[in-house]
């Protein structure tokens, strides 16, 4: 059974590059959370994709997007990238039944340098 | 005042030892909370959910405290592999939307 995965496992960009990031969930789930962290710090929630559709976003600028497919799986675009946005971007899957959303399970990570 | 709030540490203690972290919440809105490991850059892994009745699972214990706003993790006979950094996120929206954390603390097991 296939846990989370991230693609791609490490990446090097300088200032005013675009990104993108990718996130298959874990078999069974259909919801995923995408998490940036920033050394020595707890994940931080940028937004939340279920049905091809964002429902939740955290205080992320609209720099910040994203995408989901009918597989499931979604990408994290990241425009005029920054500085500060050199982070640990974490995506995670869970399964929603109704309005309920089960426990989210991690993928591995994607480490974003910023040059 | 962060919404999650955790002693980042690291706590140091030796092997077979017995620690026991705190993390303070501030939003009365709380609906679930969670323990979370992470070794060094890597992801978090689940270690357990949060009852409010207190839950147990093998040597962790993990303890709701709604009406002070806490929740605690006992880690009994400490291994060397406990060693990592020690999430206790928060689900503030209800329904699993957002995982609120705090920074983490750093659990150190030595011999």
């Amino acid at each position: 059974d296939a846990g989370v995965t991230q693609s791609p496992t490490h990446l090097i960009k300088t200032r005013g590059q675009q990104v993108t990031l990718r996130c298959s969930p874990k078999s069974g789930h259909d919801t995923v959370s995408w998490y940036q962290q920033a050394l020595g710090q707890g994940p931080q929630f940028i937004f939340q994709y279920y049905e091809e559709e964002e429902r939740q976003r955290g205080n992320f600028p609209d720099r910040f997007s994203g995408h989901q497919f009918p597989n499931y799986s979604s990408e994290l675009n990241v425009n005029a990238l920054l500085l500060g946005d050199s982070a640990l971007y974490l995506c995670a899957s869970s399964h929603t039944t109704g309005e309920q959303r089960d426990t989210q399970y991690f993928g591995p990570g994607t480490r974003l340098t910023v040059l | 005042r962060k919404e999650v709030e955790q002693d980042p540490g690291p706590f140091n203690v030796p092997e077979g030892a017995t620690v026991a972290f705190n993390c303070t919440y501030s939003n009365s809105a709380s609906q679930s909370f969670f323990w979370y490991r992470q070794d060094c850059r890597k992801e978090p892994k689940l270690l357990m959910s949060v009852y409010s009745s207190g839950n147990e699972d093998g040597r962790f214990t993990a303890q709701l405290n709604r009406a002070s706003q806490y929740i605690s993790l006992l880690i009994r006979d400490s291994k060397l592999s406990d060693s990592a950094t020690y999430l206790c996120p928060g689900d503030f929206t209800g329904g699993g939307n957002k995982l609120t954390f705090g920074t983490g603390t750093q659990l150190k097991v030595e011999l």
